[in-house]
């Protein structure tokens, strides 16, 4: 059974620093990896997607990796605004189902 | 193009009543998730539908809930005799399917759902 896995739950950074943000899965038969961002009371906002055959995607300050055969993925945040402030969920793609989540890491970035 | 769209935002129900979310997916999209998250947890795939057919329904509650995406209109979740346990952010998602592996799943602002 699928697990994915986000560490850490929280994180608190002062504005400017670079951080990055962990996602773990248990079975490597995935499609793809996603990472959303979800603002408070909102709905999810698409950052990357990472097929299964790709080792990273990049998007302005935002770079995220995947290493399927250990079941990994990262999300590098550059020079982090408070405007990243926001709940960031990791999910992946097991063949011909749905989205798999984790629960989530709740970033604050301090001005 | 408008993206997902759900209504109503937020809905509040007794213990006993009716709920039902509504879903229209984006313009093209034949494909439909429906997601729950409650309290402090992840999302959890409830149900997929494409136009009139249910296709996976292995997240569901086997009792009081239902789904259902018909012809023409919005994607219907109807959860019967609802529960507080039932209080929880809805997440509608769709697709153009067609395009896999490549699919992105497009959100809806969600639903969120109180039971006194």
């Amino acid at each position: 059974k699928q697990e994915v896995t986000q560490i850490p739950a929280a994180l608190s950074v002062p504005e400017g620093e670079n951080l990055v943000l962990n996602c773990s899965f248990t079975d490597s038969a995935i499609y793809n990896l996603q990472w959303f961002r979800q603002d408070p009371g909102k709905g999810l906002t698409s950052l990357l997607l990472i097929q299964s055959s790709q080792r990273e995607q990049t998007s302005g300050r935002l770079n995220a990796s995947l290493d399927k055969s250990s079941g990994r993925s990262t999300l590098y945040i550059a020079a982090s605004q408070p405007g990243d402030s926001a709940t960031y969920l990791c999910a992946v793609r097991p063949a011909g189902t749905a989205l798999i989540f984790g629960k989530g890491t709740t970033l604050s970035v301090s001005s | 193009n408008a993206g997902v769209m759900q209504n109503p935002r937020h809905l509040v129900r007794r213990r006993g009543q009716e709920a039902r979310l509504r879903c229209s997916p984006m313009k093209g999209h034949s494909h439909v998730y429906w997601y729950r998250q409650l309290p402090e947890e992840g999302l959890k795939f409830m149900v997929y539908l494409q136009k009139e057919n249910i296709i996976d329904e292995s997240g569901m509650p086997k009792e009081r809930f239902s789904a259902e995406f018909p012809k023409e209109g919005p994607s219907i979740l109807r959860i019967q005799q609802v529960v507080r346990g039932d209080s929880a952010a809805y997440f509608c998602a769709s697709s153009d399917r067609d395009r896999q592996p490549r699919e992105t799943q497009y959100f809806g602002p969600g639903t969120r759902l109180l039971v006194l």
